[in-house]
């Protein structure tokens, strides 16, 4: 069955420091890759989509890697603020199986 | 604010009760999604329904159940409450259908607690 497994244990940088999370999933082809931030006890947040035939994406501070051969994504959060602190959800998408989420990866970027 | 609304936003109830919990989607959006969220644990996906029809199932357990009605709001019945059934439950929408890569709006959650 297909699986999506991020960094289990929780992320610690520094302030002004690049985060960078790690999106991996296997038996499965997805189509596109879909960020999302989760505040506690919030509802999550899209942040952003990469389909297959990209190979980066950026948003502001944030950039997103899909290498399909590999079949993981790096999101990476440069100049990292306390702000950015929060789990950090991925979900490969594909036609009719666009639900599942990754596990998440909690971030706590330290002042 | 996403523009997807649940209620109710807290749940206090006993085991072997019945709740509903009720989703008002983003105005235009036809999909609505149904997630479990244990304490940390991950969203798990319960289900889908795309104007009115069940498009996609995923781990839902069957004393759950749902249904989305022509005004598109929808509701997820849980039955035979268990311990083990408290959690966050989130509705998300989306304005296309499961065949393609529309990002999901959710809402802020119905936190349930069964005692």
């Amino acid at each position: 069955s297909q699986k999506i497994e991020q960094n289990s244990e929780a992320l610690n940088i520094q302030e002004g420091k690049t985060a960078t999370l790690t999106c991996n999933y296997t038996n499965y082809s997805p189509a596109y890759l879909q960020w999302y931030r989760q505040d506690p006890g919030r509802g999550p947040v899209f942040l952003l989509l990469i389909r297959e035939n990209e190979k980066e994406k950026r948003k502001e501070r944030l950039k997103v890697t899909f290498d399909t051969t590999l079949k993981q994504s790096l999101f990476h959060i440069t100049a990292s603020q306390p702000a950015d602190s929060a789990t950090y959800l991925c979900a490969p998408g594909n036609t009719g199986n666009q639900f599942y989420f990754g596990t998440g990866t909690s971030l706590t970027v330290i002042p | 604010d996403s523009g997807v609304t649940q209620t109710p936003k807290h749940l206090i109830t006993a085991t072997g009760q019945r709740v509903t919990l009720r989703c008002s989607p983003r105005s235009g959006d036809l999909s609505v999604y149904w997630y479990q969220q244990s304490l940390d644990q991950g969203l798990q996906f319960l289900i889908q329904y795309y104007n009115g029809e069940e498009r996609a199932k995923g781990n839902i357990l069957e004393r759950f159940s749902a249904q989305q009605f022509p005004d598109l709001h929808s509701e997820l019945n849980l039955s035979s409450l268990e311990l083990g059934d408290s959690a966050l439950y989130f509705c998300a929408s989306s304005v296309r259908t499961s065949g393609s890569s529309g990002e999901l709006f959710f809402g802020e959650g119905s936190r349930l607690t069964v005692l």
